[in-house]
């Protein structure tokens, strides 16, 4: 079946680092979402990137979907306390008519303030 | 603000025991979904449902069944729990077309099977 790999699985780093985290398809995808969760929470969803090449930001949160949309990466510039937590991505396939989305295994940001 | 709201926070259930999983959206999604969360492997997906009455098995449906008798509430039954079925488990729900919105997650339930 379709795989999603999703990497580091942990990063630290000290305030003010940047931060990236790549998610890998086997098969192409038709869109990706990420999402976040904070310590104890629940996921929470960011974005959604649909187009090939296709870039969105939002603030310091950089979103990359690959040309083969086989790939994503989210790049947060100068990490803050509050990033902290564990960013997924999501590739969405589509089974009996229903959309589902298979989830990378997350990438915890742990940051030294 | 829309909500998925999972019954219960945290749960202890002894092995064998039946053990129901409950999960209600105000949002009239038709989409609903059962994840569970392990360290290291992310979010899989349990059961999911497109309707009333529908379901669909999922990436991991083995010792687990549901139930959606109305649209707004989702059910997930043990049906003899396991040590095994530790973990942490999500119910979501979405749009039947996403139209650029992602799935709504309900808080979680921790079940610990002692």
């Amino acid at each position: 079946g379709q795989q999603v790999m999703q990497i580091p699985q942990y990063q630290h780093v000290q305030e003010g680092e940047d931060f990236t985290t790549y998610c890998n398809s086997s098969t192409t995808l038709s869109n990706i979402q990420w999402y976040k969760q904070r310590p104890g929470g629940h996921p929470v969803f960011l974005i959604q990137l649909v187009k090939s090449g296709e870039v969105k930001k939002q603030k310091r949160l950089t979103f990359q979907f690959g040309e083969a949309k086989k790939n994503s990466s989210l790049h947060i510039t100068a990490t803050q306390t509050t990033d902290v937590g564990t960013y997924f991505c999501a590739g969405r396939r589509i089974i009996q008519g229903a959309q589902k989305l298979v989830f990378g295994q997350g990438t915890r940001l742990t940051i030294n303030p | 603000d829309v909500k998925v709201t999972q019954s219960s926070r945290y749960l202890v259930k002894r092995t064998g025991e039946k053990v129901f999983l409950e999960c209600v959206q105000d949002m009239d999604h038709e989409n609903m979904f059962w994840y569970r969360q392990d360290p290291g492997l992310g979010l899989r997906l349990i059961y999911f449902s497109y309707d009333v009455k529908m379901k669909e098995k999922g990436d991991i449906p083995e010792g687990y069944s549901v139930s959606r008798e109305k649209k707004e509430r989702f059910s997930l039954i043990l049906e003899s729990a396991s040590t095994n079925q530790t973990s942490m488990y999500l119910c979501a729900s979405s749009p039947l077309r996403l139209r650029g919105y992602g799935y709504t997650f309900g808080s979680g339930t921790r079940l610990t099977v002692v």
